[in-house]
């Protein structure tokens, strides 16, 4: 079965620093895998997402994750961390049952420090 | 921009009571879906639903609950008797195709309170 696993529950970078939130796959087949982020009572807003098309695939607001098939990974990242990045990230996989649902990573909250 | 929208954005009810939560699905998608994520735990695939047919559900997903699209722009999810611990922010989404290399649209949600 095709899952997702977010390591870190909570990360904590300093204004300014790099952002890396890690995400592991496991998939039998060639998985479409996609970042949302959640704002504080708001619904959530996709990031990026990988459809084979690159390895490397680039989103909204600065942010860019690498598709790694031999770490099994899609880990995301920011050069330059901002006040306004503070939210919670999911990793998501797109399942292709009948009816094509999406998997959620437990998720990872991103505090910025000023 | 097209966005999936849903109403009411909070709701309120007592144990027991029957809700039903409202969303409209961008219009010439196909694919509709709700989710539900109860307070700090993951978002949770509930039911998808294609062709006025359900075509997927999960375990959460059992005889309280159904869903219907009873005209061209709504999607509704029912839960006939509300259950303390169905309080959670439930979101609908939709999709234009079924291939996975598409992404579903997420409405902003409705946080649902059981008392």
């Amino acid at each position: 079965a095709q899952s997702v696993t977010q390591l870190g529950s909570h990360v904590s970078v300093s204004e300014g620093a790099l952002v890396l939130l890690r995400c592991n796959y496991s998939s039998s087949v060639p998985p479409y895998l996609f970042w949302y982020v959640q704002y504080p009572n708001q619904g959530l807003q996709l990031l990026l997402k990988y459809t084979s098309a690159a390895t490397l695939v680039k989103g909204i607001n600065g942010f860019e994750a690498e598709f790694k098939k031999s770490e099994t990974s899609f880990h995301l990242t920011k050069p330059s961390a901002h006040m306004s990045d503070a939210a919670e990230y999911f990793c998501a996989v797109r399942v292709g049952t009948g009816g094509f649902k999406t998997i959620f990573g437990a998720g990872t909250r991103l505090f910025v420090k000023a | 921009e097209p966005e999936v929208t849903q109403t009411p954005s909070h709701q309120v009810t007592q144990m027991g009571q029957e809700v039903i939560l409202r969303c409209v699905p961008i219009s010439n998608h196909l694919y509709f879906y709700w989710y539900r994520q109860i307070l700090g735990q993951k978002v949770e695939f509930l039911v998808s639903f294609y062709n006025n047919e359900i075509s997927e559900k999960s375990e959460i997903f059992d005889d309280q609950f159904s869903v219907e699209r009873p005209d061209g722009s709504n999607f509704t999810l029912k839960i006939r008797s509300t259950k303390l611990e169905d309080s959670a922010m439930y979101f609908c989404a939709s999709s234009p195709y079924r291939e996975s290399y598409n992404e579903q649209f997420f409405g902003p949600g409705t946080r649902l309170t059981v008392l």
